[in-house]
């Protein structure tokens, strides 16, 4: 049981570049999210899927698309990457409403340099 | 990783003490509540919640308070290790939105243990 499995680890994008983020978890949870960190900042939200099938944006979309391809996994994609992207990603899963845990679990996290 | 921590207020611990990391919350609708720890180059590991129906809940080694009147949240650790040593932020569920929950996360407090 991995848990919430993020790639790539790091990457490095000049300015305009496009790139995907993936995430995959294995709990069989229906939520998942993505998230941004910045130095002496909490995380915040860029995009999230309820459940399979659905997305939503979330307090930072711009810039920003998602696809949930299935359960399991759920990307994020940057079409033309601008330094003001320079973060660390996370994603995250949730049972979901109306499960007993609504503990949220992290992957490890991918360090995006825009330059 | 240690980029994220830049700029956090930081509480210093000698080893053996106890410490207690506060939070403020800002809604006060909220029903939830996570304390997160995040090592330097990691995704953030849960370590304790708590429903707003108590004001105290305890795990091993950590006890969580919470004050709705003044909407504040403590971490109390106890006999601290060098292995606590990292950054600490709570995180609020203000409300089921489309089906999931939306945490809104506070920035963080690096705690470091002394030998």
């Amino acid at each position: 049981n991995a848990g919430v499995t993020q790639t790539p680890k790091f990457q490095v994008l000049k300015t305009g570049q496009s790139m995907t983020l993936q995430c995959a978890q294995d709990m069989n949870h229906n939520s998942m999210y993505w998230y941004r960190q910045d130095p002496g900042m909490g995380l915040r939200l860029i995009y999230y899927s309820a459940s399979e099938g659905t997305t939503d944006k979330g307090e930072v979309p711009n810039g920003y698309n998602v696809s949930r391809l299935n359960k399991r996994e759920f990307s994020l994609r940057l079409e033309s990457a601008a330094p003001s992207q320079t973060s660390v990603y996370f994603c995250a899963s949730t049972e979901g409403v109306g499960a007993i845990s609504y503990e949220q679990y992290f992957g490890p996290g991918t360090r995006l340099t825009v330059t | 990783g240690e980029s994220v921590g830049l700029h956090l207020p930081t509480l210093s611990v000698q080893e053996g003490d106890n410490s207690i990391i506060n939070c403020a919350y800002s809604n006060s609708a909220s029903d939830y509540f996570i304390w997160y720890k995040q090592e330097s180059g990691k995704g953030p590991q849960f370590i304790i919640d708590i429903r707003s129906n108590m004001d105290k809940r305890q795990g091993q080694r950590v006890t969580v308070l919470l004050n709705k009147t003044v909407k504040h949240l403590s971490l109390q650790i106890a006999a601290t290790q060098p292995g606590d040593s990292a950054v600490y932020f709570c995180a609020e569920n203000p409300a089921r939105v489309s089906g999931t929950y939306k945490y809104i996360f506070g920035t963080g407090t690096r705690l470091k243990v002394l030998a």
